[in-house]
């Protein structure tokens, strides 16, 4: 049972432009979500979080939107960059456990 | 100097075998964690260790065995290797349970583990 998932495997886009990374879930409990980013070789890092009080929370170039009655999260890059090229993986939790369930990643690619 | 560090980083065995991957971390971080990234991947939690004790065990066949010696080291024992074993484990460390902005997984680089 697949409860977090990131339907696109992969994403181009122009060095500069948007870049728009999508998540759905299907546990209502969840309520606390999570984007990390992963280079080929290395582990996944932290990038940006939200809990569900909020349906938004930005840091710097990055914005995460959370649509609780969806149930659909999307991470935001703006502009994007040549070194932002990895994969973002979703994650969600409930606040107070230590399990994440983590989707299988979406590839950007942003071209120079 | 390394947060998460996992050893081997690569591993290339015969079916049958026993082999283990070890981890430490450096963060003084109380809870430790041994994911799964397999072809497809997904990247499924199979443990979780919170000061040493057992927290989180999935459905994890039970040739695989963590140990926790210290709350800095979880290392993870497989015992009878299997072609389906063939993947990524990584190993992550939180100071705690999920918290709004705090509290987030620290993960290692990871260990391929490949079984012929």
């Amino acid at each position: 049972d697949q409860q977090v998932k990131q339907n696109s495997p992969s994403l181009s886009v122009q060095e500069g432009r948007i870049s728009i990374l999508n998540c759905d879930y299907t546990n209502s409990m969840f309520d606390y979500f999570l984007w990390y980013k992963k280079y080929p070789a290395e582990g996944p890092t932290f990038l940006i979080s939200i809990s569900s009080i909020k349906d938004k929370n930005e840091d710097g170039r990055f914005t995460v939107f959370l649509n609780k009655s969806a149930k659909h999260l999307s991470l935001h890059i703006v502009p994007s960059q040549p070194g932002d090229s990895a994969v973002y993986f979703c994650a969600a939790s409930l606040l107070g456990t230590y399990k994440y369930i983590f989707g299988t990643g979406t590839r950007l690619k942003v071209l120079a | 100097d390394t947060a998460v560090s996992q050893t081997p980083k690569y591993l290339v065995t015969q079916m049958g075998n026993d082999k283990s991957i070890k981890c430490e971390q450096n963060l003084g971080h109380d809870t430790m964690y041994w994911y799964k990234q397999d072809s497809k991947k997904f990247l499924k939690i199979m443990f979780s260790y919170n000061n040493k004790e057992l927290i989180i065990n999935e459905t994890v066949p039970n040739r695989f065995s963590p140990k926790s010696p210290d709350k800095a080291h979880l290392n993870l024992h497989i015992n009878s290797l299997e072609l389906g074993d063939s993947a990524v484990y990584f190993c992550a460390s939180s100071d705690g349970p999920a918290s709004s902005g705090a509290n987030v997984l620290t993960f290692g680089a990871g260990s391929r583990l490949t079984v012929l």
